[in-house]
């Protein structure tokens, strides 16, 4: 029984360069979420998808990010032209198709912008 | 804006004394967990309340749901080093998926 998993563990790019962040979900759970944690504080909202339905973006901070979600399981986080403000922890959690919590994370990915 | 503040913000004791966590908002909830998060590792669920005046314990550890359904407290009696780590809250609401997670409080138990 396989967690959350993401890769990289951990980036570190130059300002101006694209990422590129994968989550792979437990198997079975239709729902995924994308988060984003500044110095070990709360989670910000990112993105949300359920199914073949549209994705809720609402929580994405600006249109340099996007995320998608293939074949209902994996999803890719691309932050393009990064910038220092972009430096956290990206986390992605999956839950059961009931939709319910818990929220299953995994350990996410701590990208840092030089 | 539906906000959660969690207080205190950071928290250092000693091995064998008592605290509360609290988590504020002054918007109604229909459920709320806590998560326990560790460094390098992903928030793990501890426990779901989901009504107003809720009590749950998981061995040392006492979580209570506001009657109002708008606040929650974590009580930890005779905390442990194994008891160090990132608390959150986070709060659900009824008919959505989104969960509103609290601005964490940081605990740190000295042997």
């Amino acid at each position: 029984g396989a967690g959350v998993s993401q890769s990289p563990s951990n980036k570190v790019t130059e300002k101006g360069k694209d990422v590129e962040l994968r989550c792979d979900p437990i198997s079975g759970h239709t729902a995924l979420y994308w988060y984003r944690q500044s110095l070990g504080q709360g989670l910000e909202f990112l993105i949300y998808f359920q199914g073949n339905s549209a994705p809720d973006k609402s929580g994405l901070p600006s249109d340099r990010f996007s995320a998608e979600r293939t074949g209902g399981s994996v999803s890719t986080l691309t932050i393009q032209r990064t910038q220092q403000e972009d430096s956290a922890v990206y986390l992605c959690a999956s839950s059961s198709p009931g939709q319910g919590p818990p929220l299953h994370f995994g350990n996410g990915t701590r990208l840092t912008v030089t | 804006t539906q906000l959660l503040e969690q207080s205190p913000q950071f928290l250092s004791i000693q091995e064998g004394e008592n605290l509360t966590v609290y988590c504020n908002s002054s918007s109604v909830f229909s459920s709320l967990q806590w998560y326990r998060q560790e460094p390098g590792e992903g928030p793990v669920l501890l426990v779901t309340v989901v009504t107003g005046g809720e009590v749950k314990k998981l061995k040392r550890l006492t979580f209570q749901f506001g009657d109002a359904r708008k606040d929650s407290s974590l009580h930890i009696t005779a905390a442990q080093p194994g008891d160090t780590g990132l608390y959150l809250c986070a709060g659900g609401t009824s008919g959505t998926y989104k969960y509103i997670f609290g601005t964490g409080t940081r605990l740190k138990v000295l042997a």
